[in-house]
């Protein structure tokens, strides 16, 4: 079945650096790959996701990029502000199944 | 408001005394799923279901009943709780399978003793 790996466990950075956290799966036939915020006390939020046939997605200071011979895919936050603390998710799953496969979160600090 | 509701958000329990954690939804979506969170182990998917009557195992499901009798709640049952089910629960719908816009509940903290 499907694995997620994500690096690093913990980011800190300071406010206005940018931030990249990293994940690869096992699985080739993966096809869709979303990333979720979550906030202290409160469940994940999709913030960005990204589909096989593209490279890369961006909104605003938030990007996602997808390597699919590497199985590899990156979340980047430029211009980090406090109220981007939080723990990020990535996940990954085959279209049309059942299976969203998270990966084992980053908790990132943004220190001002 | 779109939103998934879990109640309670806090639960301490004794060992072996059943309970339930409640789900509902209020955007007509076909898909629920229930996860655990564990320190260093991610989310990992208890139960899901498709539709009403519909459920099927996730990658935990051990210890752990569910039922859709209604499209809009899907709870979760722990007919006999132990130790190793303190963890922090959340529910997640969709509009349908393979749509992965979810939305996630607040979560409920169980902790068994």
């Amino acid at each position: 079945g499907e694995n997620v790996e994500q690096h690093p466990s913990t980011l800190s950075v300071q406010e206005g650096d940018s931030a990249v956290i990293k994940c690869t799966y096992s699985d080739s036939a993966s096809n869709y790959f979303p990333w979720y915020k979550q906030e202290l006390g409160k469940g994940p939020q999709l913030i960005i996701d990204i589909r096989s046939n593209v490279g890369e997605k961006k909104d605003q200071r938030i990007a996602v990029t997808l390597n699919k011979t590497a199985k590899h895919f990156s979340l980047h936050i430029t211009e980090t502000q406090p109220e981007d603390s939080a723990v990020y998710f990535c996940a990954a799953s085959i279209d049309g199944t059942d299976k969203l496969i998270f990966g084992t979160g980053t908790r990132l600090q943004v220190f001002p | 408001e779109a939103q998934v509701t879990q109640n309670p958000r806090y639960l301490i329990t004794v060992t072996g005394k059943k309970l339930t954690v409640t789900c509902s939804q209020n955007m007509n979506h076909e898909y629920m799923s229930w996860y655990r969170q564990d320190p260093g182990l991610g989310l990992r998917q208890i139960y899901y279901s498709m539709n009403v009557e519909v459920t099927d195992k996730g990658d935990v499901p051990e210890g752990y009943k569910v039922s859709r009798k209604e499209k809009r709640n899907f709870p979760l049952i722990l007919e006999s709780p132990s130790p190793n089910q303190t963890s922090l629960y959340f529910c997640a719908s969709s509009p349908s399978r393979g749509s992965y816009g979810y939305t996630f509940g607040s979560g409920t903290r169980l902790t068994v003793v």
